[in-house]
């Protein structure tokens, strides 16, 4: 997975708890992105991350936070979940020729 | 509105028959257009890219077949086996912009 990993995999919360997902690269990247992939959605971009402390938001960006204070680390927040943020989250780097690389997810379901 | 239209979501391929995935775009800015492949449980990994200064481009036994005029681009998978059955995304950027994802095509070989 292109040295990308991410944590937790898995995690069942209940509505109204702050969860955060965490994404970490060794490759130095600069670009990061969080993305979630429900059945017949495709993958939609959250938010994303183009160098330290210095971020953007994606098509689907509403109840989502983020932050990156180190390079090889970014975060997704969900301040207050809800049902509807039950999903599967990844996370991808992209090199300098626009190759994007994809984490293994985390699936995330909110009760 | 979505900008990248993927068909069929659904498709089922004898095996050793071609398997053909369309896509269709609305941004004539585009100028990236890779492919996914997505197995059960694990994340999108590039397939095969190209830019519009071709028209075709050729891995193995993967195909992308570009047509600017008319907007589209699409994936062939030849001599298609069991192991290709998956989940194919299609895409497209701007520049180093972030990609846009077509909703997915789910690809069954049948044995």
């Amino acid at each position: 997975d292109a040295g990308i990993t991410q944590s937790p995999r898995h995690k069942v919360t209940e509505t109204g708890t702050p969860v955060t997902l965490r994404c970490h690269q060794t490759e130095n990247h600069r670009y990061m992105y969080w993305y979630r992939q429900d059945p017949g959605h495709g993958l939609r971009l959250i938010h994303y991350s183009y160098g330290v402390k210095d971020t953007d938001k994606g098509e689907v960006s509403d109840g989502y936070s983020v932050s990156r204070s180190k390079t090889e680390d970014f975060l997704l927040t969900l301040e207050s979940a809800t049902s509807s943020q039950t999903s599967v989250y990844f996370c991808a780097i992209r090199d300098s020729v626009s190759e994007k690389y994809f984490g293994p997810g985390t699936r995330l379901t909110v009760t | 509105q979505q900008q990248v239209k993927q068909s069929p979501q659904s498709l089922i391929v004898q095996k050793g028959g071609i398997s053909i995935i369309n896509c269709a775009y609305e941004n004539t800015a585009f100028d990236y257009f890779p492919w996914y492949q997505q197995f059960p449980g694990k994340g999108p990994a590039l397939l095969i890219a190209i830019r519009p200064d071709v028209s075709e481009k050729k891995e193995g036994r993967f195909t992308i077949s570009f047509n600017k005029s008319a907007k589209q681009f699409s994936l062939h998978i030849m001599d298609s086996q069991p192991g290709d059955s998956a989940t194919y995304f299609c895409a497209a950027s701007t520049g180093y912009s972030t990609l846009t994802f077509g909703k997915g095509t789910m690809l069954l070989v049948s044995p």
